[in-house]
């Protein structure tokens, strides 16, 4: 089982709304990636987590607050967002977060968010 | 720091043709270079890793090579077919986090 699975495929939600997104993985990585992408763009990071602990935060406004609550779910909290958050949101994993060879990253297929 | 590139933005070609996809980096001491196709809205499916130690790999029509001491990499589709037709996007995936270049759109022509 090679897959990343990310739920819900869509959501639509106000500004005032509070809602979480979710992804999963049975491959047993432990590291975990959430990913901005805007249309035509290349995915941009937004966090990463490191053995269920955040490593990176790319300065991401707190109205994100990412969620890892173990070693094969990482959960992404939104509240309050803007419009300009809409987005697809991608989840990835790797086998660990340490620079070396072969450490594939395997991408879910995204959320798509719109913010309304 | 690292930089990924990738050469053209966009490419039209007719079916049955061979291309080649450019990918170029700055930083040669490069670990992984994974190449990833992406359709419109989807997620990104992983085409071929190359670990630093190796020079290529293939996968059915797909060769990806990589020339660290150039900074490049090139994906080659054979025989390309309407179903290529996608956002090709390589990245470095060796280090904490991962580089992607802007990606090449290709459109395969029926």
């Amino acid at each position: 089982d090679t897959e990343v699975t990310q739920t819900p495929k869509h959501l639509v939600m106000g500004m005032t709304n509070k809602k979480s997104l979710k992804c999963e993985q049975h491959m047993g990585h432990r590291a975990m990636y959430w990913y901005k992408q805007k249309a035509k763009k290349p995915p941009e990071l937004m966090f990463v987590y490191s053995y269920e602990k955040l490593s990176i935060n790319e300065s991401v406004p707190s109205r994100f607050s990412p969620e890892c609550p173990n070693s094969s779910l990482l959960n992404l909290h939104l509240h309050a967002l803007q419009p300009e958050d809409s987005a697809l949101y991608l989840c990835a994993s790797r086998v660990r977060a340490v620079i070396a060879q072969g450490l594939e990253a395997f991408f879910g297929q995204g959320t798509r968010l719109t913010v309304v | 720091k690292q930089e990924v590139t990738q050469i053209p933005a966009a490419l039209s070609v007719p079916e049955g043709e061979n291309l080649v996809l450019n990918c170029s980096f700055t930083d040669s001491a490069i670990y992984n270079l994974q190449w990833f196709r992406q359709d419109p809205g989807k997620g990104l499916t992983s085409l071929l890793l190359i670990q630093s130690s190796q020079r290529e790999q293939t996968s059915g029509r797909l060769n990806a090579s990589l020339d660290k001491s150039s900074g490049r990499s090139t994906l080659y589709i054979a025989a390309s077919q309407p179903g290529d037709s996608a956002t090709y996007l390589c990245a470095d995936t060796g280090g904490f986090k991962t580089i992607f270049g802007a990606g090449t759109r290709l459109f395969v022509k029926a």
